[in-house]
């Protein structure tokens, strides 16, 4: 079973938009990664952030974490049209066990 | 920055037939390599961790007999569906990681379709 849980499961925007994707999760972690997906595509590690840690910069990505209600979202400042991917948070399990939530497809409509 | 070079990226077989696909880490030893599969517009399922040296560990639901996986190196780990059927086509993607290192790198991934 899936470790996250995503939402939405699809947002659309337009550019220069911001776009925020939240994610829950279940376990105790250490910490949370962020990946996109680009259609067809292996995954791009975006960010980490770790449980002592509350928000995380890297450039137009804000990452923040809140393990009391074990959720994390995404923000994308001033969103462009190559943004549109899908995103990813994953948590890492027993045994190094790097594992998905659903997914949010992102469309930034030029 | 670490690299992990998955192939085939595509690839069209029989049913009946088996199919391998490679992963290698380019740069860096991985102690530990990952097998997911990943179905259209769905999230990737994880199949599988091998380490190297030793038996793969399977998610629960995962047919160890259809899907091998061998790792035999640091830097290099194969997945093999067995008598492949239409419904084994997927995505699937190969992740690497080494000791101590937070971050996972993967594969660009393999479109398989059982014709």
């Amino acid at each position: 079973s899936q470790q996250g849980q995503e939402d939405p499961q699809a947002l659309s925007i337009q550019e220069g938009e911001n776009a925020t994707m939240n994610c829950s999760y279940k376990t105790s972690i250490n910490n949370l990664q962020w990946y996109r997906q680009n259609s067809g595509r292996g995954l791009v590690h975006l960010i980490l952030i770790r449980s002592n840690e509350r928000e995380k910069h890297s450039g137009r990505l804000r990452v923040t974490l809140d393990t009391s209600k074990k959720s994390s979202s995404l923000l994308i400042t001033a969103s462009r049209a190559a943004d549109t991917a899908s995103y990813f948070c994953a948590t890492v399990l027993s045994g190094s066990r790097l594992t998905f939530g659903e997914g949010t497809q992102l469309t930034v409509n030029p | 920055g670490a690299v992990v070079s998955q192939h085939p990226s595509r690839v069209i077989c029989k049913s009946g037939t088996s199919v391998k696909i490679e992963c290698r880490s380019l740069d860096f030893q991985a102690t530990t390599m990952f097998w997911y599969r990943q179905f259209p517009k769905q999230s990737l399922m994880l199949m599988a961790t091998s380490n190297e040296g030793s038996k793969a560990t399977y998610e629960q639901g995962v047919e160890k007999d259809k899907f091998l996986i061998n790792h035999a190196s640091l830097t290099l780990s194969t997945l093999t569906v067995t008598s492949a059927h239409p419904e084994d086509s997927s995505f699937y993607i190969c992740s690497a990681t080494r000791t101590g290192q937070d971050g996972y790198t993967f594969g660009s991934g393999t479109r398989l379709t059982v014709v």
